[in-house]
């Protein structure tokens, strides 16, 4: 079956750690996004590709880094310049058909914690 | 920047009966879509429903239903003979065709259905 797989399902992190979470899609979609999840709140937007080789900032960037050498691989690196890390990371991905984007698939998540 | 708002943190519905969630967002374009999203206990996004901002018919899903009112710029889900399984946050979502692919979504509603 398509869809979109997120790795791992829970992550800790020492202080001062860089760690890298992972998202494969086999939908072929042309974007990928990365969003954080804070308890109770809405999803803000860390980091965007639309196309391979080239990505976008979203709205909460800093501390975070991305890279996008293949259509179905966007990991995400939560650097130790990430000062709280702890949430919920969810991936997600669209694709471009007739000049519109459809509406964005997204994976099952990773739990990042502090330890 | 664009925001979108949902004003009501959390709303009960018993099971059979209908049930309305609000939500408004702030734009200067006129060329958009609107979805809303479900989160259940599993943390997984699914797609309830869209709607494209120069349709002036409300779109509908089955038992969801929007109430979309493009003046106002408010764009409600009314979901009708609530089951058990409809409990979940629900998120808000819009996304600006000007600007690529992008969401910004709104703080969510938690929804508790009663039996």
């Amino acid at each position: 079956d398509g869809g979109i797989t997120q790795s791992p399902k829970y992550l800790f992190r020492k202080e001062g750690q860089n760690v890298t979470l992972s998202c494969e899609q086999n939908l072929n979609h042309d974007a990928m996004y990365w969003y954080r999840q804070d308890p109770g709140q809405g999803l803000r937007l860390i980091y965007y590709s639309q196309i391979v080789n080239d990505f976008q900032k979203g709205d909460i960037a800093e501390g975070y880094s991305v890279s996008r050498e293949k259509k179905e691989s966007f990991p995400l690196t939560v650097t130790s310049a990430q000062k709280n890390p702890t949430a919920f990371y969810l991936c997600a991905s669209s694709i471009l058909k007739g000049g519109l984007w459809q509406p964005q698939h997204f994976g099952d998540g990773t739990r990042l914690s502090i330890l | 920047a664009q925001t979108v708002t949902q004003s009501q943190p959390e709303m009960s519905v018993q099971e059979a009966e209908t049930v309305t969630l609000s939500c408004t967002y702030d734009t200067s374009e006129s060329d958009y879509y609107l979805f809303w999203y479900k989160q259940p206990p599993s943390r997984q996004m699914i797609l309830v429903i869209r709607q494209e901002a120069y349709k002036q018919q409300n779109a509908t899903e089955n038992r969801f239903s929007v109430n979309f009112q493009k003046a106002a710029k408010s764009f409600s889900l009314k979901i009708s003979d609530s089951q058990l399984g409809d409990a979940a946050m629900y998120f808000c979502a819009y996304r600006e065709e000007t600007s690529g692919s992008r969401l910004t979504f709104g703080e969510g509603t938690q929804l508790t259905v009663n039996p």
